[in-house]
C-alpha cells in the first residue's frame, strides 16, 4: 500500500545531542513537510519541499533543519536539541494537481530530550 | 494569513446523538477545507474535506457543509459511536503549488455510553 512511513516512531535523545528524523513515501507526492504537535495542540508546520525548493516557516528556530535527498525521502535534523523541542513530528506529503492540497501523515516520531 | 477558529474545544455527547463542530477562517481566498481525526498517539486522519466550489459534501454519518460568505464551515456527525471519540481539527488553504493548511485548535470529542 502507498504510504508515508516514519522511523523511528519513538526517539530518546539527551540535551544538546543531534537527532535525526526519516521520513519517506511510496506516494510519489512531490510536496512534504514537517510539522510539530505538542500534547493538546495543532500541528504546527516548521517547513516544507516542494520538489527539491526549501521553504522554512518565519517562527521556525535555526535549530531544526532540513534535507530532502530525492522524491522519496525527507530528513529532519534537530542540532542541539532542548528539553523545549519534546514533541511529536509529523510528517505529511500531498501533490500537486486537481487532488491537490489533501496532505497525508505518517504515524510520526515521539522525541524525547532527557 | 489566515487565521483559523474552532469551536468548541471539548464536546461531550451520548451514543446515538449528533455532535457538530464548528470553524471560521479569515482568509476569503481560502478554497479547500479539511477535516482531521486524530486519536491519542496516532497521525491526524483526514476523514473529509470540502472545496469551496460546494456547499455541502456528506460520506456516511459525517458531512461537512461550507458557507463562502459568512467564512464558516461546519463537521457534523451522525449516530455517533465510541469510536467516534478523538481530537478532531478543521484546517483551512487556498490551494496552489504547494498548500499550507491552517489548523484550528482542536475539539476534544468524547462518546460516552
Amino acid at each position: 500500500d502507498a504510504m508515508v512511513i516514519q522511523n523511528p516512531r519513538y526517539q530518546v535523545t539527551q540535551f544538546g545531542k543531534p537527532v535525526t528524523l526519516s521520513c519517506s513515501q511510496t506516494l510519489n507526492h512531490n510536496v512534504m513537510y514537517w510539522y510539530q504537535q505538542k500534547s493538546s495542540q495543532a500541528p504546527k508546520l516548521l517547513f516544507h519541499y516542494y520538489d527539491k525548493d526549501f521553504n522554512n516557516e518565519a517562527d521556525t528556530p535555526d535549530n531544526f533543519q532540513s534535507r530532502r535527498p530525492n522524491t522519496s525521502f525527507c530528513f529532519l535534523d534537530i542540532r542541539s536539541p532542548g528539553l523545549g523541542d519534546a514533541a511529536m513530528y509529523l510528517c505529511a506529503t500531498s501533490s500537486k494537481g486537481t487532488s491537490g492540497s489533501r496532505q497525508y501523515f505518517g504515524p510520526g516520531t515521539r522525541l524525547t530530550v532527557t | 494569513g489566515e487565521n483559523v477558529e474552532q469551536h468548541p474545544s471539548t464536546l461531550s455527547v451520548q451514543e446515538g446523538d449528533s455532535a457538530v463542530i464548528k470553524c471560521t477562517y479569515s482568509d476569503s481566498a481560502s478554497n479547500y477545507f479539511p477535516w482531521y481525526k486524530q486519536e491519542l498517539g496516532k497521525r491526524p486522519q483526514l476523514i473529509i474535506d470540502i472545496r469551496s466550489n460546494v456547499g455541502e459534501k456528506k460520506d456516511q454519518r459525517i458531512a461537512v457543509t461550507l458557507n463562502k460568505t459568512a467564512k464558516h464551515f461546519s463537521l457534523h456527525i451522525t449516530e455517533t459511536q465510541p469510536e467516534d471519540s478523538a481530537v478532531y481539527f478543521c484546517a483551512a488553504t487556498r490551494t496552489g503549488t504547494a498548500s499550507k493548511l491552517t489548523f484550528g485548535t482542536g475539539t476534544r470529542l468524547q462518546v460516552m455510553l
